[in-house]
């Protein structure tokens, strides 16, 4: 059964602080990678993707894959209160290239 | 643009009831999803149509039943729907079965 892990939350971080989200994946077919933001009460909102290994940057965003390891991170930088919300890792694997999403992390940033 | 809209946002239904969910994106997307996102949980697909065919379901019970109209809309049909179908009503779609983009959901409560 293919399988996205998340390192349990919640997690919390001062203002400013490195947020550090991390995921691991059991499907070593999958070859693209995400990275979601749901707010409570809304949808899910596509903040990262990546294909390939290294790092990807985007703004305050960088996201990091490891095939070998099979490992995805997701670091936000300069944290702010509004990057508080549950940040869900997917794995697209399958026929269909359907995404696998791990249970999420919620973030919490304090003022 | 990614912009998925789905209606209608809120819908209450009774256990006898026949309800539809709509979801309509007009970015050309060739692949359009649904999913059931119950709360603390990750989305867990349903449903897949790639070139307004179904290519994917999960083993969903007959009482969902989708329909792909033409390349811009999908449609969730219910009908005798349990208390336990509660949950919010996500539609994806993507233009290539990688990246996938939400609408931002309907939320069913059945009573």
């Amino acid at each position: 059964q293919k399988e996205v892990e998340q390192n349990s939350g919640p997690l919390s971080v001062p203002e400013g602080a490195i947020a550090s989200l991390n995921c691991t994946y059991s499907d070593r077919g999958s070859q693209s990678f995400f990275w979601y933001r749901q707010y409570s009460g809304k949808s899910p909102e596509l903040i990262m993707s990546i294909y390939s290994n290294g790092d990807k940057e985007d703004g305050r965003f960088t996201a990091q894959l490891n095939k070998a390891s099979q490992y995805v991170s997701l670091l936000i930088r300069d944290s702010q209160p509004s990057d508080s919300a549950t940040y869900l890792c997917a794995a697209e694997s399958g026929s269909a290239r359907q995404l696998t999403f791990g249970s999420g992390t919620q973030l919490t940033v304090l003022p | 643009d990614t912009e998925v809209t789905q209606t209608p946002k809120h819908l209450v239904m009774g256990m006898t009831n026949k309800k539809s969910l709509k979801c309509e994106q007009h970015m050309g997307h060739r692949a359009m999803y649904w999913y059931k996102q119950k709360a603390k949980k990750p989305p867990e697909l349903m449903f897949v149509y790639s070139y307004e065919k179904l290519s994917i379901n999960e083993s969903v019970p007959s009482r969902f039943s989708p329909e792909c109209p033409n390349s811009s809309l999908l449609n969730l049909h219910l009908h005798a729907l349990q208390p336990e179908d509660s949950a919010l009503y996500l539609c994806a779609s993507s233009p290539d079965h990688y990246e996938q983009y939400f609408g931002p959901g309907t939320r069913l409560t059945v009573t």
